[in-house]
């Protein structure tokens, strides 16, 4: 099944504390990226990546790194997670092309306390 | 840069009626895509349709069709015999093309509760 698989969907952290949360696709998608969705703000780039070793900033990059070693693997890592990153995050990828839109994950809501 | 304004934040509807759900964005590109995403509790995103701005006729996907009037900027949703499970946030999303490095931008979202 074609899909897009983010670990963990649940997460409770606390400041400070180093995570990473883990993201891979099937489908042999050139682009990849990372979202956070916030009450009242909808969806908002953090990062995103048009293939491998190719990282740029979207929106929203304050507090959080990224890494495209392998075409399938972005992981979205929080060095020093504040109580701001609270919120729910969602990977996605597409092919180069874009035009079918988005597949998404699953969803991670992490809490950082 | 783009922008995406969805003026409804909520919304209801009886089972079986008829809802639309409004979007208007703001580009001054010629080429893009616009999209309509549902995101119910499980908050999986979930594609629901999708118009190619080059298309002038609507698209439509079983009960699901937009109004897009390129002109206007506006691109609304409309659900025809609702479902309880149309209950979800609705998101309207835009892509410039070519799409490359340009992301998916989102509106703010209008929830959407529909009522037995």
């Amino acid at each position: 099944e074609a899909q897009v698989t983010q670990n963990p969907r649940y997460l409770i952290t606390v400041t400070g504390k180093k995570l990473t949360v883990t993201c891979s696709q099937n489908m042999n998608h050139e682009y990849m990226s990372w979202y956070r969705q916030d009450p009242g703000l909808g969806l908002r780039q953090i990062y995103y990546s048009m293939n491998v070793e190719v990282t740029d900033k979207g929106d929203v990059p304050e507090g959080y790194k990224v890494s495209r070693k392998e075409k399938r693997n972005f992981p979205l890592i929080l060095e020093s997670p504040s109580p701001n990153q609270t919120s729910l995050y969602f990977c996605a990828s597409s092919p180069w092309t874009g035009g079918n839109g988005y597949t998404f994950g699953s969803g991670t809501r992490l809490t950082v306390v | 840069a783009q922008t995406v304004t969805q003026s409804q934040p909520e919304m209801s509807v009886q089972e079986a009626e008829t809802v639309t759900l409004s979007c208007t964005y703001d580009t001054s590109e010629n080429n893009y895509y616009l999209f309509w995403y549902k995101q119910p509790p499980s908050r999986q995103m979930i594609l629901v349709i999708r118009q190619e701005a080059y298309k002038q006729q609507n698209a439509t996907e079983n009960r699901f069709s937009v109004n897009f009037q390129k002109a206007a900027k506006s691109f609304s949703l409309k659900i025809s015999d609702s479902q309880l499970g149309d209950t979800a946030m609705y998101f309207c999303a835009f892509m410039k093309l070519p799409s490359g490095n340009t992301p998916l931008v989102f509106g703010k979202g209008t929830r959407l509760s529909v009522i037995a």
